[in-house]
């Protein structure tokens, strides 16, 4: 069964924290995503990554960076998290298909309270 | 930028009646998908319609897309309690790169 595995559901941090959030994929995906979801907002997309050591921002990247060194594993950094950085993150991944689908598999999300 | 927007905000139906959901979307599009999420949980893939398609089904969903009206219909038919869930459109654009922008969803709540 394919799998995208994010490495905390649940965090409390206090604000000027670093702030690790991972994502492992084990479907050989090429693309792998970073969202953010908030009440009313829906999902906005922060960066992703077609290749290792390849990354794009999306919409909303700042105050966020990510890291790319295996093409299994996304991480997306917080180096000084503050309070309006309170969200639910989404990891997701995707294949580069012919068809261009974009069908994205999603990870069961990381609950982030900054205090 | 949101490019979807879903109609309505919240739907609530008793089991066994049909429920549908509406998306909008601005520009032009490959294709559109549905997604799927429990409370709390991640987003599950639902259904895909290509751009030249007008209607595809899966089980107890139907979905429609008018590209001249920059519109989709997700339809739910026969609701049961466990579809109670946040449902979302999701279009990959054109041209170019499979980037997914997402709408702000319809949360469904179907009383047993």
């Amino acid at each position: 069964d394919v799998k995208v595995t994010q490495s905390s559901r649940y965090l409390v941090k206090r604000t000027g924290e670093k702030v690790f959030l991972e994502c492992v994929q084990d479907m050989d995906h090429e693309n792998m995503f970073w969202y953010r979801q908030d009440p009313g907002l829906g999902l906005r997309l922060i960066y992703f990554s077609y290749d290792v050591k390849m990354k794009e921002k999306g919409d909303i990247p700042e105050g966020y960076s990510v890291s790319r060194e295996k093409k299994e594993r996304f991480s997306l950094i917080l180096e000084s998290a503050s309070t309006n950085q309170t969200s639910m993150y989404l990891c997701a991944s995707s294949m580069i298909s012919a068809a261009n689908t974009g069908e994205l598999f999603f990870g069961e999300g990381s609950r982030l309270t900054v205090l | 930028s949101q490019q979807g927007e879903e109609d309505p905000q919240a739907l609530s139906i008793q089991e066994g009646e049909n429920a549908t959901m509406n998306c909008s979307y601005k520009t032009s599009i490959n294709n559109l998908q549905w997604y799927r999420q429990n409370s709390g949980r991640g987003l599950v893939h639902l259904i895909l319609i290509r751009s030249n398609e007008r209607e595809k089904h899966s089980g107890r969903l139907r979905v429609t897309l008018d590209t001249s009206k920059k519109s989709s219909s997700l339809l739910i038919t026969a609701s049961r309690a466990a579809d109670t869930a946040s449902y979302f459109c999701a279009t990959v654009l054109l041209p170019g790169f499979q980037k997914l922008v997402f709408g702000t969803g319809t949360r469904l709540l179907v009383s047993p």
